[in-house]
């Protein structure tokens, strides 16, 4: 399983950034893909997740207006666009495959093979 | 602020054990499973520890992880310098609707 996420990113605030994720070794419909990130000297962030089958999604709350997630089926890509950029998205953005069942009301998640992520600067 | 708590930071011998806890409410930790992640600075974080205590292949047996409540630790045995790296908890979070993550722990060997 290989995720290859695309290059570093140079945005002025306000604009946009579109970040994608070819992924290989799996069989795309069976898990999602997932976006987390990681601002300088900050934690890991969710930000959400896109179903691989189809093309559900769900934002954290904190990205709703502004985050959309995509899939290309044909090509085994997803892609995560933001908007609106302000100097606090400057991050490390990473995708991941992602999983998440339920079994008598206990939810098992979480994110398996991760990208290399991708440097995302915000300038003024 | 995260909803799920963890030390910043441990430290230990090499060749000892180092236990990480993680701790959360009835809506996450309490309800749903753990994962633990390792993230090195400058590469891709790696899965460790998947539904509380279950191992991918890919894992050194070294890493181990357990749940109680609300509360999980991942354990860190046979200690060796290579594992200096930022672990963090996460789970899904039926209140938020979202997958979180704890604030991450730097263990120090």
């Amino acid at each position: 399983v290989e995720m290859v996420q695309s290059g570093p990113e140079v945005k002025k605030s306000g604009a946009s950034v579109k970040v994608s994720c070819r992924a290989s070794g799996y069989t795309f419909s069976e898990y999602g893909i997932s976006w987390v990130r990681q601002a300088p000297g900050q934690g890991l962030e969710w930000m959400g997740w896109i179903s691989g089958h189809s093309g559900d999604t769900n934002y954290a709350q904190k990205f709703q207006d502004r985050l959309t997630m995509t899939t290309d089926t044909s090509t085994n890509t997803a892609y995560m666009e933001l908007r609106s950029l302000r100097s606090d998205d400057t991050a490390v953005y990473y995708c991941a495959n992602y999983w998440s069942s339920v079994i008598r009301g206990t939810r098992s998640a979480g994110l398996d093979v991760w990208g290399q992520g991708t440097t995302v600067t915000v300038t003024s | 602020q995260s909803v799920l708590t963890q030390p910043p930071s441990a430290s230990e011998s090499p060749g000892q054990t180092v236990t990480i806890s993680c701790s959360g409410g009835s809506s996450n930790i309490g309800t749903n499973t753990v994962n633990w992640y390792q993230h090195l600075a400058g590469t891709a974080p790696k899965l460790l520890i998947y539904d509380d205590n279950r191992r991918p292949s890919r894992a050194p047996d070294r890493f181990s992880g357990s749940k109680s409540g609300t509360s999980a630790s991942l354990a860190i045995s046979g200690l060796q310098f290579e594992d200096e790296a930022d672990y963090y908890c996460a789970a899904w979070d039926d209140s938020l609707n979202a997958f979180v993550f704890g604030p991450g722990t730097t263990v120090t060997v």
